[in-house]
């Protein structure tokens, strides 16, 4: 069975511009997570889709928004970059996102904002 | 107080050795606990994961969770070089909330 997969894998932006990162889970998981990971505050929970519906936001600005298609892929949006979201984006899937449902992620999309 | 802890490290060890990797949580509501491997440059794999307190062994790994302590470990026995890499360990709550990981060494 393949694994989630992530597109892209390198990004370089600027400041203000905005990106859309993209997430398909594991044939059959219908939840995907998302995480941002940096060396200061290590890995940190965006949001969770499950069925089309964000079901849990982490403490993040608005200008990161996501959501989940149909076929369960999911896309993250940042808008007006800053500096500070450069970082590890990391999507991970899981069959229904309860409490004792592994997660398995991604490769991961390095985000570099100039 | 951070909700998942963990000592940074790096814990060193020599081949052979059994490596011992420790994990706090302040959640008493947490409900599963999970163990992931890191390589640097690469993405969180998962080694194991345990629900109930006690003991929990897959091969070289054991992982131990103790609720009333709010306390979950991993132990690593025979440690490799190749098991050189940051663990991460993480407690599900209704969401997954990780530690900042131990950067575990293995010397030959």
């Amino acid at each position: 069975k393949a694994g989630v997969t992530q597109t892209p894998r390198y990004l370089i932006k600027t400041r203000g511009q905005q990106v859309t990162l993209s997430c398909s889970p594991i044939s059959g998981h219908r939840s995907v997570s998302w995480y941002q990971q940096t060396p200061g505050q290590g890995l940190q929970f965006l949001f969770e889709y499950f069925s089309e519906t964000q079901r849990n936001k982490g403490n993040f600005p608005g200008r990161f928004s996501g959501r989940q298609f149909s076929n369960s892929r999911s896309e993250m949006n940042v808008s007006t970059l800053e500096l500070g979201d450069s970082a590890l984006y990391l999507c991970a899937s899981s069959l229904i996102g309860t409490a004792t449902d592994t997660q398995y992620f991604g490769p991961g999309t390095r985000l570099t904002v100039l | 107080q951070k909700e998942v802890e963990q000592n940074s490290g790096p814990l060193s060890v020599p081949e052979g050795a059994i490596a011992s990797l420790n994990c706090t949580y302040s959640d008493r509501g947490s409900q599963s606990f999970f163990w992931y491997r890191q390589y640097s440059g690469k993405s969180p794999e998962l080694i194991m994961f345990i629900y109930s307190n006690g003991d929990k062994e897959d091969g070289r790994f054991t992982a131990q969770l103790n609720k009333a302590s709010q306390y979950v470990s991993l132990l690593i026995r025979d440690s490799q070089p190749s098991d050189s890499a940051t663990y991460l360990c993480a407690v599900n709550t209704d969401k997954l909330i990780f530690g900042t990981g131990t950067r575990l060494q293995v010397f030959p």
